[in-house]
């Protein structure tokens, strides 16, 4: 089975709604990364959050390694927020990224 | 500027061809990658390179070579192409014990 569970898997939001995003591990971890996938494809990094939480603007995450579980949330969300965030557990000491199928976000105006 | 370049954007090759993806790094480190992402599936690691050294090798086929010319490169050799290796591949780069990684934008690949 998938390593990485994201959910959901999709999600519409009406703009100035607030979403959360989870992550869920199989495998212990030695890390995280939360990646935000642009329409065209590229992938920027939000988060590399081994534990705890970090806040970036509108956007917070919670790594609860005991639980293996992340969190990704978003505040008052804009249109240009829709897109697909990427949780990936990092592994090892090989540099091997573990993804997950993504959340597909959109945002209405 | 993008910090790590991916040539070409796009490619189109014939079944049975060889292409290679190019990939550079100016973030000065010195680990990097390359990842797959095909149709509904995950990205998938495919290979890590730390100081120019193969870490780890996830790719069933020998058909996929990694080559590093230099340090801040790591270029993908795809041989006898199939269209099930149609794909966008991603390389990305970290400081090797930091686990922070970037990832280029991507060369979108279509075996015909």
């Amino acid at each position: 089975g998938q390593q990485v569970q994201q959910s959901p898997a999709s999600l519409v939001l009406q703009e100035g709604e607030n979403a959360e995003l989870q992550c869920n591990f199989s495998t212990s971890l030695n890390s995280m990364q939360w990646f935000y996938q642009r329409p065209g494809g590229s992938l920027v990094s939000l988060f590399y959050n081994p534990s705890g939480t970090k806040h970036s603007g509108r956007l917070t995450s919670t790594t609860v390694i005991k639980e293996r579980r992340s969190s990704l949330h978003i505040s008052s969300s804009q249109t240009t927020d829709s897109g697909t965030y990427l949780c990936a557990l990092i592994t090892g000491n090989t540099g091997k990224l573990i993804f997950g199928l993504g959340t597909t976000l959109q945002v209405q105006p | 500027d993008p910090k790590i370049i991916q040539k070409p954007k796009y490619l189109v090759a014939v079944t049975g061809s060889e292409k290679i993806l190019i990939c550079e790094q100016y973030l000065g480190h010195n680990a990097m990658y390359w990842y797959r992402q095909s149709a509904k599936k995950p990205l998938e690691f495919m290979f890590s390179y730390s100081y120019q050294k193969l870490m780890d090798n996830q790719t069933a086929s020998s058909r996929f070579q990694p080559q590093s010319s230099k340090k801040n490169h790591l270029d993908l050799q795809i041989t006898a192409l199939k269209p099930d290796d149609s794909a966008t591949y991603f390389c990305a780069s970290s400081q090797e014990g930091v686990s922070d990684y970037t990832f280029g934008s991507g060369t979108r690949l279509l075996v015909i």
